[in-house]
């Protein structure tokens, strides 16, 4: 199976400046098709996961521009611009390629 | 919109076969896209349980393989889950998804 590695696990963050997460697979996530299914999720608290990015830089109807993904191959990043107060959460990035499907252990973000 | 909303007993007994259903609105599930359900521990990360597509084509975590069955109704334009033999390791929120879209989740704890 593919296991997703999160970096850092706890992102403690300043308003206004950026932040970055880094996502890695043990096994490249190009799929057959041409396509890397790589996606990102932000989960606040006692909320759902809601889809933030999709095929590795897609960001999600609605998702603020702040937002972008990154990477090739087995290496992702997740980058907010500039952090705002309603970023607060765990983020996880989730690979669709291989079977079955997995997520990253997910990086808390909070402010310091 | 799409909107998914998650039903079933909140509560299971031990070796007991945990049942929900995930009722889809907004789209009809017989027209695309994969369904699935993810799991999510109290405090822990997100686990995929498994996905069927319109297709009816399902595939299952290897590590439930054995006790996971998900399935369509297309005339209530729903989907299931069941999973045997459930544990105390087996209490988790259970959300259902479609590739854009997650429900709200619902806990299911399994105690006597």
């Amino acid at each position: 199976d593919v296991v997703m590695t999160q970096s850092p696990l706890s992102l403690p963050v300043t308003l206004g400046q950026p932040a970055s997460i880094s996502c890695r697979s043990s096994q490249s996530l190009v799929h057959s098709d041409g396509n890397t299914y790589l996606n990102w999720f932000q989960q606040r608290p006692g909320q759902s996961p809601r889809r933030l990015i999709y095929k590795v830089s897609i960001r999600d109807s609605g998702v603020p521009d702040r937002f972008s993904g990154s990477g090739s191959g087995t290496d992702f990043t997740l980058k907010i611009s500039r952090v705002e107060a309603e970023d607060v959460g765990v983020y996880y990035c989730m690979q669709g390629t291989h079977w079955p499907w997995a997520f990253g252990q997910g990086t808390k973000v909070e402010f310091k | 919109q799409v909107q998914l909303q998650e039903s079933g007993p909140g509560l299971v007994k031990p070796s007991e076969t945990l049942s929900l259903t995930c009722a889809v609105s907004g789209y009809s599930i017989s027209s695309g896209y994969y369904w699935g359900w993810i799991r999510q521990p109290p405090g822990k990360g997100l686990e995929w349980i498994g996905i069927i597509y319109h297709s009816g084509s399902t595939y299952y975590n290897p590590s439930l393989k054995s006790r996971v069955t998900i399935s369509v109704d297309t005339s209530k334009n729903q989907f299931s889950l069941k999973l045997t033999s459930v544990t105390a390791a087996d209490t988790a929120v259970y959300y259902c998804s479609s590739p854009d879209y997650w429900g709200q989740g619902t806990l299911v704890t399994v105690s006597s």
